[in-house]
């Protein structure tokens, strides 16, 4: 079964600063890999997509992920972080010839220092 | 313009009871899933319904019983409540598997 692992609990990053949270998946087959966040008592919003073509995706409010297949990563960056960007962020995957099931990481929280 | 609502957005009640929560989309999708985030924030697929028919059902105390009476709509009732039920269930909802799902907002269920 596919699964996902976000190795920090939490990210203090320094505004202005570059911003990094890690994901790490495992797939039998070819991953699809998505990244959302969540802003505190609301409901989870999706900011990028990796399903095929260029390793780079670029998504929303300034945020792109890299697609690694041989270290199986795909971490969430942005060059200059923001206050706003304080959130809790999900990595998830889905096996493109499995099951129809997206696993979500458990979340990592980022804080953003003014 | 709300594209994937729940009602209600609270709801506290006594150990023992039933209680439904309610979701809607209005962005044309073929599925809809319920997920649960426990207090530390893990989230985890309770089932998923496509075009009406269940696709996804994991393993759920079958006091938790989906209905999708169309497309648009996806309801979980949940019977005999039990403490451990208290978390935060988010419907969502997407075009087909391979996109990007779409959240409603949540509810918080308190079980006293």
């Amino acid at each position: 079964a596919q699964s996902v692992a976000q190795p920090e609990d939490q990210v203090n990053v320094a505004e202005g600063n570059p911003l990094t949270v890690k994901c790490t998946y495992s797939v039998s087959g070819n991953p699809y890999l998505f990244w959302y966040v969540q802003y505190p008592n609301r409901g989870l919003q999706f900011l990028l997509k990796y399903i095929t073509g260029d390793n780079l995706v670029k998504g929303s409010y300034g945020f792109e992920a890299e697609f690694n297949k041989s270290q199986t990563s795909f971490h969430l960056k942005k060059p200059s972080a923001l206050v706003s960007d304080s959130a809790l962020y999900f990595c998830a995957v889905r096996d493109y010839y499995g099951n129809n099931r997206l696993a979500f990481g458990k979340g990592n929280q980022v804080v953003v220092i003014p | 313009d709300t594209a994937v609502s729940q009602t209600p957005k609270y709801l506290v009640t006594q150990m023992g009871n039933d209680k439904s929560i309610k979701c809607e989309q209005n962005l044309g999708h073929d599925t809809m899933y319920w997920y649960k985030q426990d207090s530390k924030k893990f989230l985890k697929i309770m089932f998923s319904y496509n075009n009406k028919e269940l696709i996804i059902n994991e393993t759920v105390p079958n006091r938790f019983s989906p209905k999708s009476p169309d497309k648009a709509h996806l309801n979980l009732h949940i019977n005999s409540l039990e403490l451990g039920d208290s978390a935060v269930y988010f419907c969502a909802s997407s075009p087909s598997y391979d996109n990007e799902q779409f959240f409603g907002p949540g509810t918080r269920l308190t079980v006293l």
